[in-house]
């Protein structure tokens, strides 16, 4: 059974510049979970979906952070404009449900110059 | 909210024993999990524990006391390929997942 993917794997930008991560979850995973991991420490949750819902997105910085999940499956994290502190892991997770074990991708390593 | 805290680095030697600790305040819960994360991969699914005591799987075991808020991971016969970093994650009220910063065990031969 393949896991969550994502893409790409790392993303070198300058700063003001736009920049987009998608993520294919577990097939049938309905809950889909985007997370930022600084390094050294642990993944901080940015925007939870059930299915096609964004159920949990009080941790997203609206202002430049946006999220779609439009058919309920492969999902998309932009960001516009990058800023500096925005270098970090952005990681995808998946469920069967809310109240199953993450599954996670390997995340997408942005680099913002 | 939550607090969750763990030892930032521990070493240990192959073929020991090593405990890794993590303490948290929380105001539901739901669960505790432990995750494993090789350096520049994603975090993988050790153990989780709801109600109070010890599980094991394998080498590696977890223990949870609800009451003190406490949770440990025991990591048996260590070998060099567990040297990650282990992440101690709180499930609370809402289902929400919220992790610990992580703990760093380098093992040395």
């Amino acid at each position: 059974e393949a896991g969550v993917v994502q893409s790409p794997r790392y993303k070198i930008i300058e700063k003001k510049q736009p920049v987009a991560f998608w993520c294919n979850p577990i097939s049938g995973h309905n809950t889909l979970y985007w997370y930022l991991q600084n390094l050294g420490q642990g993944p901080e949750l940015l925007i939870r979906y059930e299915n096609e819902e964004a159920v949990d997105d009080s941790q997203l910085p609206k202002d430049r952070f946006s999220a779609e999940r439009l058919k309920g499956v492969d999902s998309t994290l932009k960001i516009q404009p990058a800023e500096l502190g925005d270098s970090a892991v952005y990681l995808c997770a998946s469920s069967l449900d809310r109240l199953n074990e993450q599954f996670f991708g390997p995340g997408t390593r942005l680099t913002v110059l | 909210g939550q607090n969750i805290d763990q030892p930032t680095e521990m070493t240990a030697t192959e073929g020991a024993i090593v405990q890794i600790n993590c303490t948290y305040q929380t105001s539901g819960f739901n669960g505790l999990f432990w995750y494993q994360q090789h350096a520049g991969e994603a975090p993988t699914f050790l153990s989780y524990n709801v109600l109070d005591g010890l599980e094991e799987k394998g080498r590696f075991s977890s223990f949870l006391s609800r009451s003190k808020g406490y949770s440990y991971l025991l990591l048996k016969e260590l070998q060099m390929k567990d040297s990650a970093s282990y992440l101690c994650a709180l499930k609370a009220a809402g289902n929400k997942l919220t992790f610990g910063g992580g703990t760093r065990v380098l093992v040395k031969p």
